[in-house]
């Protein structure tokens, strides 16, 4: 079975411009949520979605956006980039169900801003 | 609210020896807990996870953890660690329910380097 794909895999875009990272889940999955890791730190929560609403938004600003797709993909776009949105990406689904909330996370997008 | 945090930013021990990683967490409700590990440029591999029951739970790799409520606390062991092993990891909470239910709230992370 296909694990969680992630694509790009590595992108260098300059401040000020926009981003689109996208992520496919496990089959069967309806949940999709979206982390940032800074090197150094632990990933933080950026988004949830299940069933194509949103369940879930960190503390980040009104430039980070995401959707969900009917197929369960997700997209996740990040405007007016600032250098201190250099990160690793994560993407992670899940079935989650009152028995199962386990998540299981892609590779990851590495987001570098110059 | 939820929190997580892990004691040692680095922790070095010799292959062979116990390995020891600590987590203390913070939550408003009853939590799930999860340890994840992250190799070098990958994503995040689940350890382990406790969400009811059985406070001592095993996991892949010979890791396990155990949820200790009192101390709020769920220290990750392994008796003999591997080369292999080495690899940052992860402490996870997420709420049983509610609004952070499905949502982690990770620590800072633990470096592991194993020595021959």
């Amino acid at each position: 079975d296909a694990g969680v794909t992630q694509s790009p895999t590595h992108l260098i875009k300059t401040r000020g411009q926009h981003v689109t990272l996208r992520c496919s889940p496990i089959s069967g999955h309806k949940s999709v949520s979206w982390y940032q890791q800074v090197l150094g730190q632990g990933p933080q929560f950026i988004f949830q979605y299940y069933e194509k609403e949103e369940r879930g938004r960190g503390n980040f600003p009104d430039r980070f956006s995401a959707r969900q797709f009917p197929n369960y993909s997700s997209e996740l776009n990040v405007n007016a980039l600032l250098l201190g949105d250099s990160a690793l990406y994560l993407c992670a689904s899940s079935p989650r169900t009152v028995q199962n909330i386990e998540a299981f996370f892609g590779q990851g997008t590495r987001l570098t801003v110059v | 609210a939820q929190s997580v945090t892990q004691l040692g930013s680095h922790v070095s021990v010799s292959e062979g020896a116990l390995v020891l990683l600590r987590c203390n967490y913070s939550s408003s409700v009853p939590p799930y807990l999860f340890w994840y590990v992250q190799y070098p440029n990958q994503g995040l591999q689940l350890l382990l996870k406790y969400t009811t029951g059985a406070t001592l739970v095993k996991g892949i790799n010979g890791f396990e953890a155990e949820f200790k409520k009192s101390e709020t606390s769920f220290h990750l062991t392994k008796p003999s660690a591997h080369m292999s092993d080495a690899a940052e990891y992860f402490c996870a909470v997420s709420g049983a329910g509610g609004t952070s239910y499905g949502k982690l709230t990770f620590g800072q992370g633990t470096i592991l380097t194993v020595h021959p």
